[in-house]
């Protein structure tokens, strides 16, 4: 089956500018990550989703970044007014719930990135 | 002090080695311990989870948590040239009901043939 898809999968802006990365999760996925993942970095948190809501945003970075998910499935990530430290590869994953399930927690499946550069 | 530290490498083996991969974390409160491993220009896919300390194999990987030491390894047996890759640690803490991934740095692998 299809997995959890993002586009563009590069994406390169000038400073100043506003951009979004759009993410399709697995069908039948109520939960939605957001990570960003800097060069030599692992990915970092940015922000949850469980339905439509966003339950959790403390990884976002500062008030220019927002995501929305308006029917519960896919999402986008919106970066208003870019700086150049906003160069990476933004992540986005899914899972079936972000709750415990009988083994554990469920596996968050990620997609290829999308990767953006601020010149 | 980061959560969770791992050494980047680049970590070099020839193939057929055996290749020992480790983290430390910082947090005794995280409850979910997972490797993913990470393609050139992929996302992170999912190698191993286990929640308990002790051993947990899958064919040519072993997964260990050492939860007293806050450690955890990934040990990867005869090594081949397709498991070539950067490994992530990842921990997970559930949290009011649901849980987010904290992970580790990476370490970079490279397997010659």
């Amino acid at each position: 089956g299809a997995g959890v898809s993002q586009t563009p999968s590069n994406k390169v802006t000038e400073k100043g500018k506003y951009v979004e990365l759009r993410c399709d999760p697995i069908s039948g996925h109520t939960a939605l990550y957001w990570y960003r993942q800097s060069l030599g970095q692992g990915p970092e948190f940015l922000i949850y989703f469980q339905g439509t809501g966003a339950a959790d945003d403390s990884g976002l970075p500062n008030d220019r970044f927002f995501a929305v998910r308006p029917e519960g499935s896919v999402s986008t990530l919106k970066i208003q007014r870019t700086e150049r430290g906003d160069s990476a590869v933004y992540l986005c994953a899914s899972s079936l719930s972000a709750g415990r399930g009988t083994s554990g927690v469920y596996e968050q499946f990620f997609g290829p990135g999308t990767r953006l550069t601020v010149l | 002090q980061k959560e969770v530290e791992q050494d980047p490498g680049p970590l070099s083996v020839p193939e057929g080695a055996i290749v020992s991969l480790n983290c430390t974390y910082s947090n005794s409160a995280f409850q979910y311990f997972m490797w993913y491993r990470q393609y050139s220009r992929k996302g992170p896919e999912l190698l191993m989870y286990t929640y308990s300390s002790g051993n947990k194999e899958d064919g040519r990987f072993t997964a260990q948590v050492d939860k007293s030491s806050k450690y955890i390894s990934l040990f990867i047996r005869d090594s081949q040239p397709s498991d070539s890759a950067t490994y992530l640690c990842a921990i997970a803490l559930m949290n009011s009901g649901y849980s987010t991934l904290t992970f580790g740095k990476g370490t970079m692998l490279l397997v010659s043939p």
